[in-house]
């Protein structure tokens, strides 16, 4: 099946660098999600993307959705320490007859060292 | 209504025993999802009910596991004569019909001893 691999699996950054986590699929996708998950947390919905070479920006947080729908990325511009936690990449998937399959990547963790 | 429930927040178990979670989605959501999280993994889907019709349920959800959602509203997860590779959080979210948006609960902690 589908799957979507996220890079790095891990990232420690000083307090106010930059950090970017890239999920990549082997086929295309017709739209791409992003979850934050805070330590001891539940995941919370960030945004979606859909269109081709879409950039969307949220305050310090950038997402960009590529040309030919296979990768995406989340940057994240100096960092604070309330940026800690995982960020989930997830892809969702209609398949037919009004069911819905919403399918993550392993996600990336980031430490911020104050 | 501020959000997705979830009770218990944690159980824990003998290996064999049966276990029931409950979820309550946003009340006027009628898209429901179980997820199952293991540490350093992301949520991987188990089934899915748009009001009380299960309409997808993952290939690698063992015969031990069932849920429902009877009137369309609150879901039970049940996991029968449980297995200590049941262990894991295991989450409820719910979307409206018109948003993609899933929005997730606090989650169960399930452990098998």
């Amino acid at each position: 099946g589908q799957q979507v691999m996220q890079i790095p699996q891990y990232q420690h950054v000083q307090e106010g660098e930059d950090f970017t986590t890239y999920c990549n699929s082997s086929t295309t996708l017709s739209n791409i999600q992003w979850y934050k998950q805070r330590p001891g947390g539940h995941p919370v919905f960030l945004i979606q993307l859909v269109k081709s070479g879409e950039v969307k920006k949220q305050k310090r947080l950038t997402f960009q959705f590529g040309e030919a729908k296979k990768n995406s990325s989340l940057h994240i511009t100096a960092t604070q320490t309330t940026d800690v936690g995982t960020y989930f990449c997830a892809w969702l998937q209609y398949s037919g007859a009004g069911s819905y399959q919403l399918t993550f990547g392993k996600g990336t963790k980031l430490s911020v060292i104050p | 209504d501020t959000g997705v429930s979830q009770d218990p927040r944690h159980k824990i178990t003998k290996r064999g025993q049966n276990v029931t979670f409950r979820c309550d989605p946003i009340s006027e959501h009628n898209r429901l999802y179980w997820y199952r999280q293991t540490l350093g993994q992301g949520p991987e889907f188990l089934t899915y009910f748009q009001n009380e019709a299960q309409l997808e349920k993952s290939r690698l959800l063992s015969d031990r596991f069932s849920a429902e959602r009877p009137k369309g509203s609150f879901s039970t997860l049940e996991i029968q004569r449980t297995e200590q590779g049941d262990s894991a959080m295991y989450l409820c979210a719910s979307s409206s019909v018109l948003g993609y948006e899933q929005f997730f609960g606090p989650g169960t902690r399930l452990t098998v001893l």
